[in-house]
């Protein structure tokens, strides 16, 4: 079983809408969790990090996170061209991080 | 405020040959750095990663090194390059939160 999982994709949405991305995690003793964006040919930036139940906004993005179903989540409102890129979920646990392989999400103009 | 850098940028390098790259970052003190690699449309494996001054662990088995001779300093290293090396290998630190990349070495051996 994979640390990190994710649905690879490939995600489209029109340009305004609600972008949904997953992620499970296998490890229950993990405590911090993580969204990446990353362009092709570019490393990942960091867009959200989350450390307790419940939900976290930052400007478009939220984040979500279950640790009963081992669940973190990101919504991307108001999905802009820009958007479009994978997106990594990691969460660190013991000093590393354990990368899910990304959703990659295009929003159509 | 704390920036990381990696370098080069792109490399190609035939069979068999060595290779190394450096990470090196400021603005911060002991952090944990990790050294990473991504194939073509594939997800970051973890190689190495040291939370001190000459710690390093090894999470996969493979021809490549790693060392940490300075606090902020962190070093890729092979003997003799396999064409599976080939790939995208990006350095990171963190200081027990959240992970920051340096830009990348594309690596291609021929």
């Amino acid at each position: 079983q994979k640390e990190v999982e994710q649905n690879s994709g490939p995600l489209s949405v029109p340009e305004g809408a609600i972008a949904s991305l997953n992620c499970t995690y296998s490890d229950r003793v993990s405590q911090s969790f993580f969204w990446y964006r990353q362009y092709s040919g570019k490393s990942p930036e960091l867009i959200m990090s989350i450390y307790s139940n419940g939900d976290k906004e930052d400007g478009r993005f939220t984040a979500q996170l279950n640790k009963a179903s081992q669940y973190v989540s990101l919504l991307i409102r108001d999905s802009q061209p820009s958007d479009s890129a994978t997106y990594l979920c990691a969460v660190l646990r013991s000093n590393q991080f354990y990368f899910g392989t990304g959703t990659s999400l295009t929003v159509i103009p | 405020s704390q920036t990381i850098h990696q370098w080069p940028a792109t490399l190609v390098q035939p069979v068999g040959s060595p290779l190394s790259l450096e990470c090196t970052v400021e603005g911060t003190s002991n952090p944990n750095l990790y050294w990473y690699r991504q194939a073509a449309g594939r997800g970051l494996q973890l190689l190495f990663y040291s939370v001190g001054i000459g710690q390093i662990s090894s999470e996969v088995p493979q021809n490549l090194s790693a060392s940490r001779p300075q606090d902020r300093q962190f070093i890729l290293s092979s003997k003799k390059l396999l064409l599976s090396d080939s790939g995208f290998y990006l350095c990171a630190w963190s200081t027990g939160g959240e992970a920051f990349f340096g830009q990348g070495t594309r690596l291609t051996v021929v």
